[in-house]
Formats: C-alpha cells, sequence, structure tokens
C-alpha cells in the first residue's frame, strides 16, 4: 500500500512564526502536491513538485515556500504564519492514475 | 489556465440516483477523477476516467465525459446513506517537462436522506 503521511495530525502556531509541514511518502513517486483545504472554497493548490529540488506554484503560493532535498519528502514552510493561514493542509503524491493523500494537517494560527 | 467548477450542494432520497456535474476549462486534461471525502476523514479515489474515453461504469457509479463540453459527471445508482459525503471533481494536466498536475473543484455535499 502507498503511504503518504504528514508529521502533524494538528498544530497551534502563533502569528510571525516559521512553520514547517512535512510530508514523506514511501513509494519514490516524482510528483508531490501540497492543496489547503477551506469550507466553501475545495482543496487550491499551493506548491508542487515534480523531481528533487524541482517546484513550481500552484494557485495561491504567496505566502508560502516549499522544500524537496529527497525524493520522498516534500516540506511546506509558512515563513511567518498568519491568521488567515489557519485551515487543513493536504499532502499528496501522484502515481500513474491516482493521486495518494496524507491524512492532513490542520494548522491554527493564533 | 485551468479551472474546476462543481456545484456545491446536493440533496436525495435513498434508492434514488444521485447526479453529480463538473465542468472544467483545461482541454489537454489527460485524466479526470471523482474524489470522495467522509466528514473528519482524508480523500479517496472513487473512479477516473481517461480523457480519450466517454464513459466510464464501475458497479454503483458511472462516469460520462463529454470532452466537447468538457464536462463530467458522476452518477450513483441506488443512493446509499454511507453515500453522504463531499465529492470532488478533479483533473490531470500537463505542465512543462511533461509533468502532471491535479487541481481540484470546490467539492460538491452530497446529503442522502433516509
Amino acid at each position: 500500500d502507498v503511504k503518504v503521511t504528514q508529521s502533524s495530525r494538528y498544530l497551534v502556531k502563533r502569528t510571525g512564526e516559521k512553520v514547517f509541514l512535512e510530508c514523506v511518502q514511501d513509494m519514490d513517486h516524482e510528483n508531490m502536491f501540497w492543496y489547503r483545504q477551506d469550507p466553501g472554497l475545495g482543496l487550491r493548490l499551493i506548491y508542487f513538485s515534480y523531481d528533487v529540488k524541482m517546484k513550481e506554484k500552484g494557485d495561491i503560493p504567496e505566502g508560502y515556500s516549499v522544500s524537496r532535498e529527497k525524493k520522498e519528502r516534500f516540506s511546506l514552510i509558512l515563513e511567518s504564519a498568519s491568521t488567515n493561514q489557519t485551515s487543513m493542509y493536504l499532502c499528496a503524491s501522484l502515481l500513474n492514475t491516482e493521486a495518494f493523500f496524507g491524512q492532513g494537517t490542520r494548522l491554527t494560527v493564533v | 489556465g485551468e479551472d474546476v467548477e462543481q456545484s456545491l450542494f446536493l440533496s436525495v432520497r435513498e434508492g434514488d440516483s444521485s447526479v453529480i456535474n463538473c465542468t472544467y476549462t483545461d482541454s489537454s486534461s489527460t485524466y479526470l477523477y471523482w474524489y470522495k471525502q467522509e466528514p473528519g476523514a482524508g480523500l479517496q479515489l472513487l473512479t477516473y476516467i481517461f480523457s480519450n474515453m466517454d464513459m466510464k461504469q464501475d458497479q454503483r457509479l458511472t462516469v460520462l465525459l463529454n470532452k466537447k463540453d468538457k464536462h463530467l459527471s458522476l452518477r450513483i445508482a441506488d443512493t446509499q446513506t454511507g453515500d453522504s459525503a463531499i465529492y470532488f471533481c478533479a483533473e490531470r494536466t500537463p505542465v512543462s517537462g511533461g509533468y502532471q498536475k491535479v487541481t481540484f473543484g470546490i467539492g460538491t455535499k452530497l446529503q442522502v436522506i433516509p
């Protein structure tokens, strides 16, 4: 079974903190994605990566950056967390016909 | 650019058929997907269709693709209360370098009334 693991299920951070959300997949997939999910807005693509050290902006990259130093790990970074980044963050990796999702990280910025 | 649209809400009676619709704008889509998200759970792939197909059937699920109109639908026959969930339409499109990205719609909340 493919496994996509996000390091935290719940996180609470203060405004202005630097936040790292980690995602690891165990199937040597090239393509990995970070989405945020908000009520009424669905899943919005923040960043994606199709290879080590390669990254592309998605639809809402502002306030975020990413790191892909190893194929299995794709990190989402909030340089200076703000309250409007309170959301559910979902990581996915893509193999052929299916995108596999992690369990999600619910981030609250206070 | 890519844009995937769905209606927000659908309510059906148990035993009826449900039809969830989706439109997309990118004609270079390679695959189109339907994902299901139950309350408090992650996203699970329900079914997918290649962009060169127009129909796919899988037990109670029927996917119809009208490529000319860029319209995708998911029909659930004999809808059950366990089908209550949010259904996401998604398209996979190529980006530079031959790689792929996946864009989701906002999700349709299906409510099944007993």
